[in-house]
């Protein structure tokens, strides 16, 4: 079956690092998106990407980045971690046209100390 | 602009009572409003989409939500609770821009006591 899946599922480090959250999905989905969900705030989004080389900055994106070299991968990387961004990150995709639910990933857990 | 408005943060029903979860939603154009569920420390779950077809949308689990133009709600319902609902429930409006991003109303916890 086709899934979207995202590693680490849970991810401590320390201020100023620099951190890559992986997100796969075999859907062969072109829309890709990640969200960050924290208390108060619902979901918001960081980034997408509507296919190979395509990447566009959603209404949260300072301090994160994302590439899309394939169709199946979009990492989220996390320039130089700050506290604020201790949250639940969501992977999501879906097709390119149409109205289309979007597939969500179990989500990692970032705690930046 | 698009949005949603989840009316309750926080909704506690018993066992075998009807569940209703409100949402009010705001769109310049005919909108795709979606129902998702997150059970604790899960991803999310699609319960149902309204896409215009049907103004009464059924979805899993026995849930079922009414799109209402007249009154700009999306309000989610089902019959009789079951403790496997206990869980966060968001309504979500699909935008017109930045690739149908889905704009997330802040959710409500629905707790269902035995």
């Amino acid at each position: 079956d086709a899934e979207i899946t995202q590693s680490p599922r849970h991810k401590i480090t320390e201020t100023g690092r620099q951190v890559t959250l992986a997100c796969h999905q075999t859907w062969n989905h072109n829309n890709m998106f990640w969200y960050r969900q924290d208390l108060g705030h619902g979901l918001r989004l960081i980034h997408y990407s509507y296919g190979v080389q395509d990447t566009n900055k959603g209404e949260v994106s300072d301090g994160y980045s994302v590439s899309r070299s394939n169709t199946e991968d979009l990492p989220l990387t996390l320039e130089s971690a700050a506290s604020s961004q201790t949250s639940v990150y969501f992977c999501a995709s879906s097709e390119s046209t149409g109205i289309d639910e979007q597939f969500f990933g179990p989500g990692t857990r970032l705690t930046v100390l | 602009a698009q949005s949603v408005t989840q009316l309750d943060s926080h909704v506690s029903v018993s066992e075998g009572t009807p569940v209703l979860l409100r949402c009010n939603y705001s769109s310049s154009y005919s909108p795709s409003l979606f129902w998702y569920v997150q059970h604790p420390n899960k991803g999310l779950q699609l319960l149902l989409k309204y896409t215009s077809a049907a103004t009464l949308v059924k979805g899993i689990n026995g849930f079922e939500a009414e799109f209402k133009k007249s009154e700009t709600s999306f309000h989610l319902t089902k019959p009789s609770a079951h403790m496997s609902d206990a869980a966060e429930y968001f309504c979500v409006v699909r935008s017109y821009n930045q690739g149908g991003k889905l704009i997330f109303g802040q959710g409500t916890e629905l707790s269902v006591k035995p």
